[in-house]
Order: C-alpha cells, then sequence, then structure tokens
C-alpha cells in the first residue's frame, strides 16, 4: 500500500538548520509530484512546496522567502526539505504528501503523518 | 492569491446527524481542482472529496461534496463516531495552493 514517512524532526535553536525526509513506498516514486505542507500549533494547514516528479521544477510558498529548498532522489524513493534560517513562526508539524500526478496539479491523495519541528533557544 | 474561507469554523453534531461544511474561494475556481480534506490530531490528513465532487478511493458514501465558482459544500449524511475530525477545503486552481481555515466536527 501507498506509505509516506517523514523524519528528520526536532528541536534546533532559532537561526539554525534541520532538513526533513520523506520516505515514499508502495508506489512508482518517480511518477508522482510531491509537497511538503505544516501546521503550526492550534493552527490550520499551511502549503510550503512542491517538486515535480523528475525534479525539473519547484515551487514554493512566498511566505519562505528563500529559506526553504526542495529535493527529490528518485533512485531511493526519497524526498527532502532543507530548512535554514529557521525561526520560532517555524515551528509545527511538517507533512509530505504525494499529488496525484507527476505535474504537481494538487490533488494530494496520500499523506504522511508528519514529523515535529521545535524553534526553540 | 486565492483565499479560501469555511463556515462554520467548528461545529457540535451528534452521530447520525447530516453535517454541511462550506467552504468560499476568494474569486471563481475551477471546481476540477478542489478538493476536501479529513484531519484528525496526531494522524495523517485524509484526501475526502476531489474535484469538487468525486470521492477519492476507500472514502465512505456517506460523505459527498458539490459546488461551482466561489461557493462549495461538503455533506456527511450520517455523522459517525469516526468523522469527529477538521475538515479542509483547498484549492489548486490558481498558485499557489491554498487551504481553508479548516471545520472543527465535534460532539
Amino acid at each position: 500500500q501507498v506509505q509516506v514517512v517523514e523524519s528528520g524532526g526536532g528541536v534546533v535553536q532559532p537561526g539554525g538548520s534541520l532538513r526533513l525526509s520523506c520516505a515514499a513506498s508502495g508506489f512508482t516514486f518517480g511518477t508522482y509530484a510531491m509537497h511538503w505542507v505544516r501546521q503550526a500549533p492550534g493552527k490550520g494547514l499551511e502549503w510550503l512546496a512542491v517538486i515535480l516528479f523528475d525534479a525539473s521544477n519547484q515551487h514554493y510558498a512566498e511566505s519562505l522567502q528563500g529559506r526553504f529548498t526542495v529535493s527529490r532522489d528518485n533512485s531511493n524513493n526519497t524526498v527532502h526539505l532543507q530548512m535554514n534560517r529557521l525561526g520560532t513562526e517555524d515551528t509545527a508539524v511538517y507533512f509530505c504528501a504525494r499529488d496525484h500526478s507527476p505535474w504537481g496539479t494538487a490533488r494530494l491523495d496520500y499523506w504522511g503523518q508528519g514529523t515535529l519541528v521545535i524553534v526553540s533557544s | 492569491d486565492i483565499q479560501m474561507t469555511q463556515s462554520p469554523s467548528s461545529l457540535s453534531a451528534s452521530v447520525g446527524d447530516r453535517v454541511t461544511i462550506s467552504c468560499r474561494a476568494s474569486q471563481s475556481i475551477n471546481s476540477a481542482y478542489l478538493n476536501w480534506y479529513q484531519h484528525k490530531p496526531g494522524k495523517a490528513p485524509n484526501l475526502l472529496i476531489y474535484a469538487a465532487s468525486s470521492l477519492h478511493s476507500g472514502v465512505p458514501k456517506r460523505f459527498s461534496g458539490s459546488g461551482s465558482g466561489t461557493d462549495f459544500t461538503l455533506t456527511i449524511s450520517s455523522l459517525q463516531p469516526e468523522d469527529f475530525a477538521t475538515y479542509y477545503c483547498q484549492q489548486s486552481s490558481s498558485p499557489p495552493l491554498t487551504f481553508g481555515p479548516g471545520t472543527r466536527v465535534e460532539i
């Protein structure tokens, strides 16, 4: 069955960096776009980024101001989110989700359970 | 950016009730790109409805969606205990992808 599992969360100091990973299984990973979405405490879902099936293009939420970078390794069925210059506002559960299409048309049909990132001194 | 609003923000209901959640977009969107998700605390969000009215695989038939233009609706025909959760609409008709603020369904 389709599975996506996030990892790499933890506690990081303000201004620090963290790299999240998402391991996918149960489908042909290299034929689907992948997204990152987060949920801050007590808040709703916020879309962050998408990477197309072949990594040819990535798109980001403007609010990230260039601090985050999404990448993927189709040989290892993984997608990553590199997060730099973290602030307390980045404290959230980070979800990885599969797009039903290669082109990121944004029907997010399978999600992981998320990994918690806490930015605190 | 297209802003999504939902009403109500929360509701109390009982098992067996018919529940309706509204979602409004700040401008007209292509209904092919309007989706609904269910999210329970500590769990993965689940796609319920895509393209405004199509049921995602494995989703019970008590869930249905409708609407077009700027106004969309998610209906649960007979609320079950496992349906207590937060529901989000989401558009991808015009980038960036945006979610509604969510509707919490509680007892």
